[in-house]
């Protein structure tokens, strides 16, 4: 059974740096041909992909956000962590870890994290 | 970057009512294209991938089909659960992308 949680703080001051752990059981990433990915959704509004780390140590960002992310991945804790820089009240929202399945092209998300909300105050 | 776009970006509609959602992708997309579906407070849940391959667990009143630039999910008698918001994902390429996304509300 595939799960994820993500973890990290709620609340984070404008131009500091987030960081965030996603915890995932029942996959390894390091024999999978799987990923992690995060998305996040600002309140009221639409999924928007952030980066993925594919099973083979591939890295994708999202273009418009690339000079601010970094995805790692601490293998044997089965955890993948996403940081963003430079954080600003636009960044509020709720933002989601997911298991990818590379079976149909770059990957969909078949298992999503409960989510977590930050809030970033200006 | 390929572009998706939902339409419409909401729906009223009734318990039993046939309900039709329209993705259509900037570029072809083959039949790499994933619905989801996310109720309020709650993270998506995927519901069709590969355009048309319904997820085990969901109910066979959903259904999609299409390919190259064109999607539609459908959902054959609309069930009080169902009242949601639907998104579509092309996982064509990267960036990964999603449409904006069709709440289905009463």
């Amino acid at each position: 059974q595939i799960t994820l949680k993500e973890s990290g703080p709620t609340l984070v001051k404008a131009t500091q740096t987030l960081t965030l752990t996603c915890t995932f059981s029942g996959f390894s990433l390091s024999t999978s041909a799987a990923g992690v990915g995060w998305i996040r959704q600002p309140p009221g509004k639409a999924l928007e992909w952030l980066a993925v780390r594919y099973w083979d140590d591939d890295k994708r960002y999202s273009p418009s956000l690339e000079s601010r992310l970094t995805i790692t991945e601490d293998t044997p804790k089965n955890q993948v962590v996403l940081t963003m820089t430079n954080m600003d009240p636009v960044d509020t929202g709720t933002y989601y870890c997911a298991h990818v399945d590379i079976l149909t092209g770059y990957g969909l998300f078949d298992y999503w994290g409960q989510g977590t909300l930050v809030t970033v105050s200006s | 970057d390929i572009q998706m776009t939902q339409s419409p970006s909401s729906l009223s509609a009734s318990v039993g009512d046939r309900v039709t959602i329209s993705c259509r992708a900037s570029q072809s997309i083959s039949t790499y294209l994933n619905w989801y579906q996310q109720r309020p407070g709650r993270a998506p849940k995927l519901l069709i991938s590969a355009a048309s391959t319904l997820q085990s667990g969901v109910p066979s009143r959903f259904s999609g089909s299409g390919s190259g630039t064109d999607f539609t999910l459908t959902i054959s008698s609309l069930q009080p659960e169902d009242f949601a918001t639907y998104f579509c994902q092309q996982s064509y390429f990267t960036p990964l992308t999603f449409g904006g996304g069709t709440k289905v509300e009463i």
